[in-house]
């Protein structure tokens, strides 16, 4: 089966710092990944779209200079919340497209909690 | 814009009670069609999808949707339900021609023993 992983898995930082968060696709070649923020028992939305090699696409209301993604390869993408803030605490999950014939799946990852006190 | 309702906020039931959650979106075009379970503590997995063919979808762990194009919906059912069974529920969507996927709200659903 196709498996994506998330590192780190929880991370607390202070406020006015940086944090990456990497989402690699194991055993599949990811030519698109997604990043979702997920609140308590809320359901996931769509920050951005990420393609291997070129900028990443996103949805209205995120700021793209805050929430930096970048899809160096086909098994990895990042994304980087700059100077962060208490609101940006949150659960962010990653997703990785794979497309067989006309059959098209996205496979998530298992998340990261982000703090920021 | 592409958006997906799910009606039922909290479901709760009986074991071996039958399950229905509701789903409906908003697209004319080719849609594909998705749900999503995810369990307490768990990262999201997929129950079923549909693209084309048998309107009907049977996925794991005995549960299936069906899809009418004539209602927009594509609702989640299960014959009998068990206590392994509580957990968010997400019905999503992509276009034929786009990749992104659009979730609905969430349907918590829990089992009482």
């Amino acid at each position: 089966g196709a498996v994506v992983s998330q590192h780190p898995s929880r991370v607390i930082c202070k406020s006015g710092t940086s944090v990456k968060i990497e989402c690699r696709s194991l055993d599949f070649q990811a030519t698109t990944m997604f990043w979702y923020r997920q609140f308590p028992k809320q359901s996931l939305m769509l920050m951005a779209t990420s393609n291997e090699g070129s900028k990443a696409t996103y949805e209205q209301g995120v700021e793209k200079d805050k929430f930096l993604i970048n899809h160096a390869s086909l098994t990895l993408s990042t994304l980087t919340v700059t100077s962060a803030h208490p609101e940006d605490s949150s659960f962010y999950i990653c997703s990785a497209a794979r497309t067989s014939g006309i059959s098209y799946e996205q496979y998530f990852g298992p998340g990261t909690r982000l703090t920021v006190t | 814009a592409q958006s997906v309702s799910q009606h039922n906020h909290h479901v709760i039931l009986s074991e071996a009670a039958s399950l229905e959650l509701g789903c409906n979106y908003s697209y004319g075009g080719t849609v594909n069609l998705f749900w999503y379970v995810q369990y307490p503590g768990q990262h999201l997995q997929l129950l079923l999808k549909y693209f084309s063919g048998d309107p009907l979808v049977k996925g794991i762990k005995g549960f299936e949707a069906e899809f009418i194009k004539s209602k927009f919906s594509f609702n989640l059912r299960k014959p009998s339900v068990q206590w392994s069974d509580t957990a968010e529920y997400f019905c999503a969507v992509n276009e034929g021609s786009a990749s992104k996927i659009i979730f609905g709200s969430g349907t918590r659903l829990s089992i009482r023993p």
